[in-house]
Formats: C-alpha cells, sequence, structure tokens
C-alpha cells in the first residue's frame, strides 16, 4: 500500500492564481481532511469529508474548495491564492472505529503565494 | 472549549535524559487523547493515544500520563535519543471525525 499520497510536493504561485492540490489514499478509509500547518501553529483542519459525496467545513475554510467523488480521492482547490496562504498543507485519512481513530498523514505540500 | 494548550514551545534534552510534554485542555467530552510525532518534511504520525479512563500509558520509552480532574495529560520519553528529535503534538478528539491539535513541541535531544 502507498498510503496517503500528495502532489506536488512543492508548488510557488503567483498572487490570484488557482490550483489544485492533489490526495489520494488506497486504504479504503472513509474520512479523509486537509490541514494547513503553519509554524508554531499546529495544525488547523480546513475541510473534511466523511465519505464520497460528503464534505464539511473545518476551522479554516475560507479560500478553499474541495469536492469527494471517490472514496480513493479528495482533491483541495485553491482560488484567487493569497500570500496568507503560504503554508504546508496535508492531506489525512482515517477509517475510525471504537477505540482508535488514528489518521494517516501524507508527506505534504509546500505551497509559497509570492 | 474547543483548544488543546501545549508547553513548552520547545524543549532540549541531554541524551538519556527524560522529555516531557505537558497539554491541557478545557472540553471534558473529549474522549481520546493522541499524541502525534513529526520529523521534518514528513508528516505527522500517531506515536501513542490514551482514552479517559486510563491514568497511564506506556509504550517502550513512550508514556503517557492522564490527570482527569485536571484536565491535563503530558507525554514522557524515557532514556531520550537523538533519534526522537522531531515535532510533537497533543491532540483530543470528540468523537470519530475529528481532531484538535495543540501548537506542537520541538523537541531536541543532544548526542
Amino acid at each position: 500500500n502507498a498510503g496517503v499520497t500528495q502532489t506536488p510536493k512543492f508548488r510557488i504561485l503567483k498572487i490570484g492564481q488557482s490550483m489544485t492540490l492533489q490526495c489520494a489514499q488506497d486504504m479504503n478509509h472513509n474520512y479523509m481532511y486537509w490541514y494547513r500547518q503553519d509554524p508554531g501553529m499546529g495544525l488547523k483542519l480546513i475541510y473534511y469529508s466523511v465519505g464520497a459525496g460528503i464534505t464539511d467545513k473545518g476551522e479554516v475554510p475560507n479560500g478553499y474548495n474541495v469536492s469527494r467523488s471517490t472514496t480513493e480521492d479528495f482533491p483541495l482547490r485553491l482560488e484567487l491564492a493569497a500570500p496568507s496562504q503560504t503554508s504546508v498543507y496535508f492531506c489525512a485519512s482515517s477509517y475510525p472505529r471504537r477505540g482508535t481513530y488514528e489518521q494517516y498523514f501524507g508527506p505534504g505540500t509546500r505551497l509559497t503565494v509570492t | 472549549q474547543q483548544q488543546v494548550k501545549q508547553s513548552p514551545q520547545s524543549l532540549i534534552v541531554q541524551k538519556g535524559g527524560i522529555s516531557i510534554i505537558n497539554c491541557a485542555y478545557e472540553n471534558t467530552a473529549f474522549d481520546y487523547f493522541p499524541w502525534y510525532q513529526q520529523f521534518p518534511g514528513k508528516g505527522p504520525a500517531l506515536l501513542i493515544a490514551i482514552r479517559p479512563d486510563v491514568s497511564e500509558k506506556k509504550e517502550g520509552r513512550f508514556t503517557i500520563s492522564f490527570n482527569k480532574s485536571a484536565k491535563q495529560f503530558s507525554l514522557h520519553i524515557m532514556d531520550s535519543q537523538p533519534g526522537d528529535s522531531a515535532t510533537y503534538f497533543c491532540a483530543a478528539s470528540l468523537g470519530d471525525d475529528k481532531i484538535i491539535f495543540g501548537k506542537g513541541t520541538r523537541l531536541h535531544i543532544l548526542p
């Protein structure tokens, strides 16, 4: 199993450009998440999904959109990129069961908006 | 109410020493408390977790101590090694969908 994969690893965007961060998992997990990580600020939840066709906002959803058409894929769309979106983005997945809620993280995408 | 407060922000420990990271929470409905470990350039990975009906959980050199009445929990790393140098996040969950993370502690073990 590849686990959770993310592409690209690095990206530089100009202000106002758009892009999609890709995330895929091959563990048949029904739950998937997008986080952003800023220095000294921990991980902030952007959006999450509990299954195909179902998405919901997290703590910091403004400026982002998601879709979940399949169990495996959960892309994150940035429209009109702003410098405040410079961050490291992590995708994660989980299969919650009684007694464990472990989330499996991808390697991250480092995004710079200038 | 939804916050998890973590301290210290950074920690330097001599090889062989004990590393201690502390976390506090307000919401008594949290029912799962994991710790994640993150190496530079990598995503976080689950290290150890505890549920509030247990006061301590040990896995190898890593121990979680949980104080339900004080709403605090801590991670102890015994015999700390240079390979333990990483960022550690405490977290709390209300159920099976979302986890709230602390701001992280950057741990450096001196060789």
